[in-house]
């Protein structure tokens, strides 16, 4: 089965310092997508980021990069100068390319918070 | 293009009554998702419906849940005899296809069992 993992409950970043997010994942397809998703207080799930498993570049959305380590299964988020906006959760997801359903899998998710 | 919307946002049921979850897909979407996300816990599929059909139930527990895409209306995912362990925020989120395209999420219903 398909699991993902947030080993981090918790971070804290000044605001306009970098943070990493962490995720990891385990499972036996080649083909997948992986998401980066924030959930601010107001709980609209607000996609950030994704990434194909088939491309080895890493993506990147203005502020906001990943490093995807498909060996590894590793797959972090980087929020470059960090604005009191980011504060929220972030979930890491995981969905089978081409499977018949939009099926995601959430990781238990990483409470960001910014320090002014 | 008003997106994917829910209701209500909050739900109170007392030990026993049925809750009814609205979701209207965004314009042009005919795959629903249904999610559930307990207290400081990640969201976990429940369910996958399109027009009439419900493709994927692996999520949904055996008892007291079932969840309907009619023809025309919303998808309506429905509880009965809730117990306070239903006490979750439930999300819908809508696809135009089944593969390729982004899933576009509901703010989501928080119910509450009393």
């Amino acid at each position: 089965a398909q699991t993902v993992t947030q080993s981090q409950p918790e971070m804290s970043v000044q605001e306009a310092e970098t943070v990493t997010l962490s995720c990891t994942y385990d499972t036996s397809e080649s083909d997948y997508y992986l998401f980066w998703y924030k959930q601010p207080p107001s709980r609209q799930m607000i996609l950030v980021i994704r990434q194909e498993a088939y491309k080895q570049q890493n993506a990147t959305e203005n502020r906001f990069s990943v490093n995807f380590q498909k060996a590894a299964k590793s797959f972090s988020l980087k929020i470059s100068d960090s604005q009191l906006g980011d504060a929220a959760m972030y979930f890491c997801a995981y969905r089978v390319q081409g499977q018949g359903a939009q099926k995601l899998v959430f990781g238990q998710g990483t409470r960001l918070t910014i320090n002014p | 293009n008003a997106g994917v919307m829910q209701n209500p946002r909050h739900l109170v049921r007392r030990r026993g009554q049925e809750a009814r979850l609205r979701c209207s897909p965004m314009k042009g979407h005919s795959h629903v998702y249904w999610y559930r996300q307990l207290p400081e816990e990640g969201l976990k599929f429940m369910v996958y419906l399109q027009k009439e059909n419900i493709i994927d139930e692996s999520g949904m527990p055996k008892e007291r849940f079932s969840a309907e895409f009619p023809k025309e209306g919303p998808s309506i995912l429905r509880i009965q005899q809730v117990v306070r362990g239903d006490s979750a925020a439930y999300f819908c989120a809508s696809s135009l296809d089944r593969v390729n395209t982004e899933a576009f999420f509901g703010q989501g219903t928080r119910l509450t069992v009393v």
